[in-house]
């Protein structure tokens, strides 16, 4: 099975901080992603990435920073933490073959910014 | 441009009773299409996907969807709905590259 693990299950951290939110999956997969989830918005794509130290921005992608050295890890930054991005954090992975479309979620981290 | 519509915000269903969760999609080619369902607190977890053949397609937890090319429709069915089944439900579109495109969920509560 895919496992996607995420570095925290809950976090608060103080305005003005720098986050780091860490993703690792262990299935060999190229992509990966980090959505914010917000009550009636839905999934929100931050970043994603398509290789190592490949990066792209997703429809929200102002306050984040992404990196990714390793395939198997994607980091997601906040430069400087502001209390708008209090959110459900998740990253997701994927292949590029047919057979691997699907997106894998890991469990999420809550984040709030105080 | 490529979206998804998910037009029921909550729906109440009683156990035992038959689901539908509706999805709507807009998109040139022939799509790829998911649901996934996220149950309180966690993350989402894929219950089928569709990306050509049979029009009708099986997943687990006994959920269908069906492909309707007509409608641009990919409705999420299940015959008898578990109080275990309570959860928020996500239809999504891969576009051309790798991204999925979400709708915005339905959350399914179920009645005794």
């Amino acid at each position: 099975d895919v496992k996607v693990t995420q570095s925290s299950r809950y976090l608060v951290k103080r305005t003005g901080e720098k986050v780091f939110l860490e993703c690792v999956q262990d299935m060999d997969h190229e992509n990966m992603f980090w959505y914010r989830q917000d009550p009636g918005l839905g999934l929100r794509l931050i970043y994603f990435s398509y290789d190592v130290k490949m990066k792209e921005k997703g429809d929200i992608p102002e306050g984040y920073s992404v990196s990714r050295e390793k395939k198997e890890r994607f980091s997601l930054i906040l430069e400087s933490a502001s209390t708008n991005q209090t959110s459900m954090y998740l990253c997701a992975s994927s292949g590029d073959s047919l057979s691997s479309y699907e997106q894998y979620f890991g469990p999420g981290t809550r984040l709030t910014v105080t | 441009a490529q979206s998804v519509t998910q037009p029921d915000i909550h729906i109440t269903v009683s156990e035992g009773a038959s689901l539908e969760l509706r999805c709507n999609y807009s998109y040139g080619a022939t799509p790829y299409l998911f649901w996934y369902v996220q149950s309180p607190g966690q993350g989402l977890q894929l219950l089928l996907k569709y990306f050509s053949g049979d029009t009708l397609v099986q997943g687990i937890k006994g959920f269908e969807a069906e492909f309707k090319r007509s409608q641009s429709s990919f409705n999420l069915r299940k015959p008898s709905v578990h109080w275990s089944d309570a959860a928020e439900y996500f239809c999504a579109l891969r576009e051309a590259g790798t991204a999925l495109i979400f709708g915005k969920g339905t959350t399914l509560s179920v009645s005794s």
